[in-house]
């Protein structure tokens, strides 16, 4: 079956630096997603990737490894608008999008 | 520029009625996904609508249908409601490639209660 794996919640404090880790195992890979979403919102695109390495865009970044299955979403200089719950998702080789249970990410002043 | 809007926000239903969920896309795009959202999961993919035909299916049961209309504009119908049914249910607009990068512009969503 496919599947998505991410840690349920994470702690971190204001202007510090956390990674949201995913690992997947789908059928085929044609990228791979991460969505921010508040509670009660929709989610909202934050990055893609489709070949192995590092994508940064302002404060967030994201990493892939396709051989080990393997994504990372780093953010750095946290703000409390950054308390949000953090989706990964997988494109398969219909194109469907398989999506994680997402992370919630609580940040302390 | 309007994004997607999604209507209603909130509604409540009982068990064995029917429901149907509305949605448009942004501007410019011509795909619809529609995703049902338990608390605390990430999105379900229901099914995918393009050129007012249902492209793409997951796991779901016939009981969820939809349809596209020639504005893009598309609608989720759920019949014979169970209480498990109780979810956020998501639109999400796109453009059709067959690229990868197909990035999703998603609504706010309208939030079903089954009683």
């Amino acid at each position: 079956g496919q599947n998505i794996d991410q840690p349920t919640e994470m702690t971190a404090t204001e202007g510090a630096i956390v990674q949201i880790n995913c690992t997947y195992q789908t059928s085929g890979f044609n990228g791979l997603f991460w969505y921010q979403q508040h509670a009660g919102e929709a989610p909202t695109f934050l990055s893609y990737n489709v070949l192995d390495g590092l994508e940064e865009k302002g404060r967030f970044s994201s990493f892939l490894s396709r051989s080990k299955g393997y994504s990372y979403l780093l953010l750095k200089e946290l703000q409390m608008k950054d308390s949000a719950s953090y989706l990964c998702a997988v494109m398969d080789s219909n194109y469907q999008l398989i999506w994680g249970a997402g992370t919630k990410l609580i940040i302390k002043p | 520029d309007a994004g997607v809007t999604q209507s209603p926000t909130h509604l409540i239903k009982t068990r064995g009625q029917q429901v149907t969920l509305r949605c448009s896309p942004k501007s410019g795009h011509d795909t619809v996904s529609w995703y049902q959202q338990a608390l605390g999961q990430g999105p379900q993919f229901i099914f995918q609508y393009y050129e007012e035909e249902e492209r793409q299916r997951g796991n779901f049961p016939d009981r969820f249908s939809g349809h596209q209309y020639p504005n893009y504009s598309s609608e989720l119908n759920v019949n014979a409601l169970l209480l498990g049914d109780s979810a956020l249910y998501l639109c999400a607009s796109s453009l059709a490639t067959d690229s990868g990068a197909n990035v999703l512009t998603f609504g706010a969503g309208s939030r079903l209660t089954v009683l």
